[in-house]
């Protein structure tokens, strides 16, 4: 059974960078597309964005700017950095795969890690 | 991209059936047979009900079912139960190979 966990620091101070990895046990990171998602307290989901095993990325347009997403197949983990973050970015953080049925990729999120939670402030 | 659109809320009694709607463009669930539903309780990760608009995954009961006309996709729960109250995200994949989530209902059974 596959198991996705977030790690990374709980308080980011405004302006700086807010680094989190992912760890994927019970199965391998390769060949999957793997997907980050927030939701502020009391508010709906944001897709961040997602990255195949490979590296090849994919962000929303409203964080692109902000938003880096690599992968360590070796280590089997893969990781969301988002800069110059605002009290805006206060969230849960959630890392996601995406289902994979032989060489079909679906789209939806079939896996989810249990959120971490990521308060920007001073 | 801007968010599907949902009811904030809908509510029903055990055993009813209660319909959420999603509203997209002709960018995401106007285009795309690749809607998704989420459901998630207080203090847990999203859960996804149904995908590409009627598919249920493993596991998931049959009182869930999807179905799409146009740009609005809608999930239907029918036999209400205690247990299904909670938030419901609608999600699309779209024509810039992004993925856009819906506002969220809350589903009260009442």
């Amino acid at each position: 059974q596959v198991q996705l966990q977030e790690s990374g620091p709980g308080l980011v101070k405004p302006s700086e960078t807010l680094s989190l990895m992912c760890t994927v046990s019970g199965g391998s990171i390769s060949s999957y597309y793997w997907s980050w998602v927030r939701q502020p307290a009391g508010k709906g989901l944001e897709w961040i964005g997602r990255i195949y095993s490979s590296g090849n990325t994919k962000y929303n347009p409203s964080l692109n700017s902000r938003v880096t997403m690599s992968v360590d197949t070796s280590k089997n983990q893969f990781s969301l950095t988002l800069n110059s973050v605002t009290a805006a970015d206060t969230a849960v953080y959630y890392c996601a795969r995406v289902k994979r049925v032989g060489a079909i990729h679906y789209y939806y999120m079939d896996v989810w890690g249990t959120g971490t939670t990521v308060t920007v402030s001073s | 991209q801007s968010a599907l659109t949902q009811p904030a809320s809908v509510s029903g009694s055990p055993g009813q059936s209660i319909t959420i709607s999603c509203t997209g463009s002709s960018s995401d669930v106007g285009v795309y047979n690749f809607v998704s539903w989420y459901q998630q309780h207080p203090g847990k990760a999203p859960k996804v009900i149904i995908f590409d608009v009627t598919n249920r995954p493993s596991g998931i009961s049959d009182r869930f079912s999807g179905s799409k006309s146009g740009k609005t996709a809608s999930l239907t729960i029918s036999g209400l139960q205690a247990d299904d109250e909670g938030d419901y995200y609608c999600a699309s994949y779209t024509t810039t190979s992004t993925y856009v989530f819906g506002t969220g209902t809350y589903v009260t059974v009442l």
